[in-house]
């Protein structure tokens, strides 16, 4: 079945630190994929998405872009701020799914001054 | 615009007990979705319904889990009766339709604990 995988965490970085959080995942046909965040007391949302392959979907300094061939979809901000510190998850929604999100565990991050 | 809203946040019960937790999900939202997030883990799928009907409910354990959406807008889900291991996060979610990858907006979740 569908699966996602990410790097473990918690992942603590330096203010203006570059970041790096890695996710791969397995799916059948051309899934959609997105980076949610969440942030401490909220709900999850919507941080970026790539409905097909290269794609590059962008929010807020963050960047990911949809990798066929290495089945990789990696989240990456080049400077880092302590309140981009959360839980980042990154998810999958397969073709044909229903909108179904696959979601990874999760990464935490923590930007320190 | 209001997002998607849930109560309560937070509920305590001793098992065997019932607990039901409720959604209203974003006005003109068709679809809507219920998530069990367990600690540690990314959420998981239990049932998504498409107006009033459920139409994907293969996640959902149908021994002591329910849910309904009568009118088609807000919706309801129920554990009878509460085990020690579902302790977790109840997440709602909702998006204009399942077609498209619709953006799937969440509500800030209910975290049961069941003692």
């Amino acid at each position: 079945g569908d699966s996602v995988t990410q790097m473990e965490g918690p992942v603590t970085l330096s203010e203006e630190a570059f970041l790096t959080i890695n996710c791969t995942y397995t799916a059948t046909g051309y899934p959609s994929l997105f980076w949610y965040v969440q942030y401490p007391g909220e709900g999850l949302q919507l941080l970026l998405k790539a409905t097909k392959a290269d794609d590059k979907g962008s929010n807020k300094g963050f960047e990911a872009t949809y990798r066929k061939e290495t089945t990789s979809f990696h989240l990456e901000k080049g400077s880092v701020q302590v309140s981009d510190s959360a839980v980042y998850f990154c998810a999958l929604a397969a073709t044909g799914g229903g909108n179904k999100l696959t979601f990874g565990t999760g990464t935490q991050l923590k930007v320190e001054l | 615009e209001a997002g998607v809203v849930q109560s309560p946040r937070y509920k305590i019960i001793e098992k065997k007990q019932p607990v039901a937790f409720w959604c209203n999900p974003i006005s003109g939202h068709n679809t809507l979705y219920w998530y069990l997030q367990n600690l540690g883990q990314g959420p998981e799928l239990l049932i998504r319904y498409e107006n009033e009907e459920a139409v994907d409910d293969s996640q959902l354990p149908k021994d002591r889990f329910s849910a309904e959406r009568l009118k088609g807008v807000d919706s309801t889900l129920k554990i009878q009766p509460a085990e020690l291991g579902d302790s977790a996060v109840y997440l709602c979610a909702s998006s204009l339709s399942w077609t498209g990858r619709n953006e799937q907006f969440f509500g800030p979740g209910t975290r049961l604990t069941v003692l």
